[in-house]
């Protein structure tokens, strides 16, 4: 199974960008690359997800390297609504497998 | 709003006694998912269907079994909980090369 590793836990002041790494150095050609957050007591949310280029939407942006052995989820200004847990994910077929992620905690 | 849906929220069951936990969506998604969270880990997928065909992940005891009946409903039966199966149950579902949707999940607590 392709797995990613990410660091265990993050902090970040209100309203200043986040940076959130995810190393995932087994990645195969096919994989998506796909990032979820889970706030207290709710079930994952999705973020964003991406191939090889890097993509922005409403909620994060992602940036991809070049050789997709990492990628990195960018949190533009984060809130205080944004505490949650990140999980970073490569996904195949119908396979999603969930590595530890990181809990990122905001500082008001 | 098109959404997964879980009940309960929250199931009380005794050691050895079945339990089943139920999911539906309305979001017409062919792809169902089953995951287990226990306190402070990741959640962990139990079993998957692409629309009718079954997908048992190798390492789900044999105590955790499935049904969907149609594309809407699928269903989480848990034949003997001891207390090791007292987690968060989380329902998901995705379009066949889509994200997933997941559910609030059913915290079950097991005596």
């Amino acid at each position: 199974d392709a797995k990613t590793t990410q660091p265990n836990s993050m902090e970040s002041n209100e309203e200043e960008p986040v940076h959130l790494p995810c190393n995932h150095s087994t990645i195969s050609g096919t994989d998506y690359i796909h990032w979820y957050r889970q706030l207290p007591s709710q079930g994952p949310e999705y973020v964003i997800h991406g191939l090889t280029s890097n993509v922005n939407n409403r909620m994060a942006s992602l940036a991809i390297a070049e050789d997709r052995k990492s990628s990195t989820l960018i949190l533009h200004r984060a809130t205080l609504r944004d505490a949650a847990v990140y999980y970073c994910i490569l996904y195949y077929g119908q396979n999603f497998v969930f590595g530890p992620g990181t809990r990122l905690s905001v500082l008001p | 709003d098109a959404m997964v849906i879980q009940n309960p929220r929250y199931q009380v069951t005794q050691f050895g006694k079945p339990v089943t936990l139920s999911c539906s969506q309305t979001l017409n998604h062919n792809v169902m998912y089953w995951y287990q969270q226990k306190s402070s880990q990741a959640p962990k997928l139990l079993f998957h269907y692409y629309d009718k065909d079954f997908n048992n992940e190798a390492d789900t005891p044999d105590n955790f079994q499935s049904r969907r009946p149609n594309t809407s409903f699928c269903f989480l039966d848990i034949r003997s909980p001891g207390l090791g199966d007292a987690a968060m149950y989380l329902c998901a579902t995705s379009t066949s090369k889509g994200s997933q949707f997941f559910g609030p999940g059913t915290r079950l607590t097991v005596l």
